[in-house]
């Protein structure tokens, strides 16, 4: 049984230029969250995705934004790289966005992350 | 605002003796709270988790405690074993879905 997979594990990319990470969540997962780890700190969450649509969002400027697709596959575009934007993303899925007991019993399943470097 | 610290970022034990990592909190909103396990270049993985209207939860090696009125909760692995030598992020939500995560500590168990 595939977990979540993302794509590609590591990116460099330039300032000013704009990224777009993928992500597959695990079979039988309809949401999708995205976070953020900076290095020697735990996951900032960035947002949420469900039924196609951004149902949360974190403290992160428009330049982070997202979509779902109806596959439940999901990206993270960010525009106007800073190099501050260098950090691992980790896409995080489960079922039934918010419901408590899914939380509660098994957590969230994350990928691997993408290792992206703005220089 | 850091609303779930762990001020631990690292912890040393010897195999079968017991781990103990630390996690606390600010939001008394949280409603559940989980601890993840994180080897090098792989994703946190879900490891335990608690209601916030209990106490314990205990799931072999592994019991989280949680005190409520301290707002901090505790993980204990006993015993400890040198394949649990990881990094452990403490993550607290509510019903509304987010997790927010602490800044992990790094157990190293020692043969």
């Amino acid at each position: 049984d595939a977990g979540v997979t993302q794509s590609p594990t590591h990116l460099i990319k330039t300032r000013g230029q704009q990224v777009t990470l993928r992500c597959s969540p695990k079979s039988g997962h309809d949401t999708v969250s995205w976070y953020q780890q900076a290095l020697g700190q735990g996951p900032q969450f960035i947002f949420q995705y469900y039924e196609e649509e951004e149902r949360q969002r974190g403290n992160f400027p428009d330049r982070f934004s997202g979509h779902q697709f109806p596959n439940y596959s999901s990206e993270l575009n960010v525009n106007a790289l800073l190099l501050g934007d260098s950090a691992l993303y980790l896409c995080a899925s489960s079922s039934i966005p918010g419901t408590h007991t899914s939380r509660l019993n098994y957590g969230y399943t994350f990928g691997s992350g993408t290792r992206l470097t703005v220089v | 605002d850091q609303q779930v610290k762990q001020n631990s970022p690292s912890l040393s034990v010897q195999e079968g003796r017991i781990s103990i990592l630390n996690c606390d909190y600010t939001n008394s909103m949280f409603d559940y709270f989980l601890w993840y396990k994180k080897y090098p270049a792989e994703g946190p993985t879900f490891l335990i988790s608690i209601s916030s209207i209990k106490d314990k939860n205990e799931d072999g090696r592994f019991t989280v405690f949680l005190n409520k009125s301290a707002k901090h909760l505790s993980l204990h692995i006993v015993p400890s074993q040198p394949g649990d030598s990881a990094v452990y992020f403490c993550a607290a939500g509510t019903n509304a879905g987010k997790s927010t995560f602490g800044d992990g500590t790094t157990l190293t168990v020692k043969p």
